[in-house]
């Protein structure tokens, strides 16, 4: 079946800048997670999405950074004003259970 | 000091080498770890699920858990040139929710 899929592949912006990144998660999994990863840092959770509601937005950056799911299904993650340390690839995952979870193949952004 | 060390790497091996890659971790509450694989420019691929302590196999690869010793393996047996990617290892527990701790991944050469 189909997997995780995201969008854009690549983005590059100017910093100050806003950008929207999209995840269409695997067809019946209730929870959808966003993770960021960078060099130096690894891989670090920022939201999760139970349905439409984020019971866990604690490692959101900055409020700077927002996201929202619709239909239970499809998610954006929205940088407003954008900066340089923001370059990373946005990593969505999803699950049907919490910690089996399925990523797709991320959204590289490069902040110029 | 982070909670889960792993060492990074390049680890290079002769194609059919068996090999161990391993993780350290701080909070004795994980109760859940996972392996991850992660191809260049690819997001991470669920590669095995372990739930507490023990072994679990599949195919060529065997996951370790010693909670005693917060300590956690992957084996590769036989390994092929296509196994060459980073190793990601990952965990959580029901007081993290759903989100994932990750390692900072190790970086797996295989040479023909």
């Amino acid at each position: 079946g189909a997997g995780v899929s995201q969008s854009p592949s690549n983005k590059v912006t100017e910093k100050g800048k806003d950008v929207e990144l999209r995840c269409d998660p695997i067809s019946g999994h209730t929870a959808l997670y966003w993770y960021r990863q960078s060099l130096g840092q690894g891989l670090e959770f920022l939201i999760y999405f139970q349905g439409n509601s984020a019971p866990d937005k604690s490692g959101l950056p900055s409020d700077r950074f927002s996201a929202e799911r619709t239909g239970g299904s499809v998610s954006t993650l929205t940088i407003q004003r954008t900066q340089q340390e923001d370059s990373a690839v946005y990593l969505c995952a999803s699950s049907l259970w919490g910690y089996e979870q399925y990523f797709g193949p991320g959204t590289r952004l490069t902040v110029t | 000091q982070k909670e889960v060390e792993q060492d990074p790497g390049p680890l290079s091996v002769p194609e059919g080498a068996i090999v161990s890659l391993n993780c350290t971790y701080s909070n004795s509450a994980f109760q859940y770890f996972m392996w991850y694989r992660q191809y260049s420019r690819k997001g991470p691929e669920l590669l095995m699920y372990t739930y507490s302590s023990g072994n679990k196999e599949d195919g060529r690869f065997t996951a370790q858990v010693d909670k005693s010793s917060k300590y956690i393996s992957l084996f590769i047996r036989d390994s092929q040139p296509s196994d060459s990617a980073t190793y990601l290892c990952a965990m959580s527990s029901m007081e993290y929710g759903n989100k994932l701790v990750f390692g900072a991944g190790t970086i797996l050469r295989v040479k023909s």
